[in-house]
């Protein structure tokens, strides 16, 4: 399985800014998913990110409030914009491991506090 | 559309003792099906995956977990808890149909596993 690292590892951010996340695979992967964990909560997919194309978004997210940049095969960036206490979570990449069209590991998350 | 019914919210059992979490799931499909575990300020670790082979599966750290068509469980069990098996465990369900060379996944809300010594 892949080893994936996430930058900070947590963060404590005023309200209004914009937080940027970078999560490093250290090996070549297609596709990279982003989700967001809420207190409490389960796991919500964000958006797919493919190296050389835009990021494909669920329903709820929109490219202006969460971009994301994917620049080579092993790297990825998720940016949370003009953050509110709402933004408040744990922000997790994950690639598409070895395993299938569906095996998924994920990172170590990014716990993202909002006051 | 796929779903996954976690039965229990939280579980709570001495060490030494099974570990019981149960899983129900929806598909249209013959699934796949997975089990991760959260531990405290840690990212998702994938336990097992079961994928229309064998039935009981075996996974990390002692888990298996077994498919039930007729009763559409895929339950997590555990012979003996570990005070470290203290963790959230999520179980997941494989979209099929979905485009672009992956299938999304589908989390259930989770259950907390606290042991006791």
């Amino acid at each position: 399985s892949a080893v994936i690292s996430q930058k900070p590892s947590r963060d404590i951010c005023q309200r209004g800014t914009s937080l940027t996340i970078q999560c490093q695979v250290d090996s070549q992967v297609t596709m990279m998913f982003w989700y967001r964990q809420q207190p409490g909560q389960s796991l919500t997919l964000i958006a797919t990110a493919n190296q050389g194309s835009e990021a494909t978004y669920e329903s709820g997210f929109v490219i202006d409030k969460f971009p994301i940049s994917r620049p080579n095969l092993t790297f990825s960036t998720l940016t949370v914009s003009n953050m509110s206490p709402e933004d408040s979570s744990i922000y997790l990449c994950s690639v598409l491991g070895g395993g299938g069209p569906d095996t998924q590991y994920f990172g170590p998350g990014t716990r993202l506090t909002v006051l | 559309a796929q779903s996954v019914t976690q039965l229990d919210s939280h579980v709570s059992v001495s060490e030494g003792t099974p570990v019981l979490l149960r899983c129900n799931y929806s598909s249209s499909y013959s699934p796949s099906l997975f089990w991760y575990v959260q531990h405290p300020n840690k990212g998702l670790q994938l336990l097992l995956k079961y994928t229309s082979a064998a039935t009981l599966v075996k996974g990390i750290n002692g888990f298996e977990a077994e498919f039930k068509k007729s009763e559409t469980s895929f339950h997590l069990t555990k012979p003996s808890a570990h005070m470290s098996d203290a963790a959230e465990y999520f179980c997941v369900v494989s979209d099929f149909g979905f485009s672009g060379g992956y299938n999304k996944l589908i989390f259930g809300a989770g259950t907390r596993l606290a042991v006791h010594p």
